[in-house]
């Protein structure tokens, strides 16, 4: 059973960073691109990015390529997505989803991780 | 970017009733994808490639259109589909996605 897995809530003070995880399980972890997207509260979903785990090659939106960096550890299947200078914007919840490749559709997506900014 | 415009933003269905839903796009795409979202939940695959249905989605969802334009129709409205839906595109980078319609149970 395919199954992403993500850390728990984070809390972070302006101006501060922070990383949550995306453990994969159930399937193979290169074979698979790993898509981040923005949720805030009450709004829409956005893209911000993806990571092919096997190269470790990222693409970006525009909007996030100074705010989320994309790594990914395959010993332990699980991909991160680093937030820095956190403002009150990036209050919002984080979902991994993969896909067969970019541009292809998420047919598994993580539980999210709410993140918010507060001093 | 590729924007999507979903309408209605919200609407009420009756048990029973047929639901359609509609997602028109700034620029011809060549497939539509349609999620479906309850509560705080992370959002299901309902359909891909336009029309085709996701593992275990009922046959009662239904996906079409072409270019610009696509919807996504529930034949007769179920309690369990009150839900936002979004559709989104992956065309053209950065895949974007509808702001989604709020579809509640009347």
């Amino acid at each position: 059973e395919v199954q992403l897995q993500q850390s728990g809530p984070e809390v972070g003070r302006p101006g501060s960073s922070v990383k949550i995880s995306c453990k994969a399980s159930g399937y193979t972890f290169t074979d698979y691109v790993m898509n981040w997207v923005k949720q805030s509260p009450g709004q829409g979903l956005e893209w911000i990015g993806w990571i092919d785990p096997e190269y470790g090659s990222t693409d970006y939106a525009e909007k996030f390529k100074k705010k989320a960096t994309l790594t990914a550890d395959t010993s332990s299947s699980t991909a991160y997505i680093q937030l820095s200078s956190l403002t009150s914007e990036d209050t919002a919840t984080y979902f991994c989803a993969r896909s067969v490749g970019n541009n292809y559709y998420f047919d598994y997506w993580g539980q999210g991780v709410m993140v918010t900014v507060s001093s | 970017e590729i924007v999507l415009t979903q309408s209605p933003t919200t609407m009420a269905a009756s048990p029973g009733e047929k639901v359609t839903l509609t997602c028109l796009a700034s620029s011809s795409v060549n497939y539509m994808y349609w999620y479906q979202q309850k509560s705080s939940a992370s959002p299901k695959l309902l359909i891909y490639y336009t029309s085709i249905l996701a593992s275990g989605v009922p046959d009662r969802f239904s996906g079409s259109g072409s270019g610009t334009s696509y919807s996504l129709t529930i034949s007769s409205m179920e309690a369990e589909d009150a839900a936002i839906y979004y559709c989104l595109q992956l065309t053209s980078t950065p895949p974007t996605f509808g702001g989604g319609t709020k579809l509640e149970l009347k």
